[in-house]
């Protein structure tokens, strides 16, 4: 079993939708990191969260530490918003992180 | 944008010789790490590093060798490359303060 997990492993939207993405993890962290990656993209780092709640545009995270739980919102969603959103436990002296397998998002017109 | 690449960006070799990667910072950065980025597997720590040759193994190591005897560069070596190692490799490098992440755009190896 993955110490970090991701849900749903899919999910398909239509544009202007509010989208939820899930991540658990097992292990404790310092720190939680949502990536997105573009179809034969370079992984680029949304945020960094080791509480509460971060806003960047449409892009929101939350942490429950209690629950060991994070998400990653998206409203009003686009096209340009498909992609593959990989979340990301940090944890250990040497800033370890482990990865769930992602989940591929597509936002249809 | 972060000061991270890598070289090469596509290799294509056969079964059995020698690869390097090179992963390469300009932002000063403590940490490097390099994994490998598999369908259903999603991203495996291969090897790390918390210094100048400072270095340590990930999940998936056996096969891969590492040297770090600078702080901006990163190299990832396969002795011997197998067809298991096709893989899509990526460097990252985390501050020790700020513990923001930043990506290479990563290496596509097909080992034939």
């Amino acid at each position: 079993k993955n110490e970090v997990e991701q849900s749903p492993q899919n999910l398909t939207a239509q544009e202007g939708e509010f989208i939820t993405i899930n991540c658990s993890y097992s292990v404790g962290i310092s720190a939680l990191h949502w990536l997105q990656q573009h179809p034969g993209g370079g992984i680029v780092s949304l945020f960094m969260l080791s509480s509460g709640k971060k806003k960047h545009g449409r892009l929101i995270a939350t942490i429950n530490i209690q629950e060991k739980h994070s998400s990653l919102h998206i409203t009003a969603s686009h096209p340009r918003d498909s992609a593959v959103y990989i979340c990301a436990a940090r944890s250990g002296t040497a800033s370890k992180l482990t990865f769930g397998t992602g989940t591929r998002l597509q936002v249809t017109l | 944008d972060a000061g991270i690449t890598q070289s090469p960006r596509h290799k294509v070799t056969e079964t059995g010789t020698p690869v390097t990667l090179r992963c390469h910072q300009t932002e000063n950065h403590r940490y490097m790490y390099w994994y490998r980025q598999d369908p259903g597997h999603g991203l495996r720590l291969i090897h790390y590093s918390y210094g100048v040759k400072d270095t340590d193994k990930g999940e998936v190591s056996d096969g891969y060798s590492v040297s770090r005897s600078k702080t901006e560069d990163f190299l990832l070596t396969l002795e011997s490359a197998t067809s298991s190692q096709t893989s899509v490799y990526f460097c990252a490098i985390s501050g020790h303060d700020t513990g923001e992440l930043f990506f290479g755009e990563g290496s596509r190896l097909t080992v034939l």
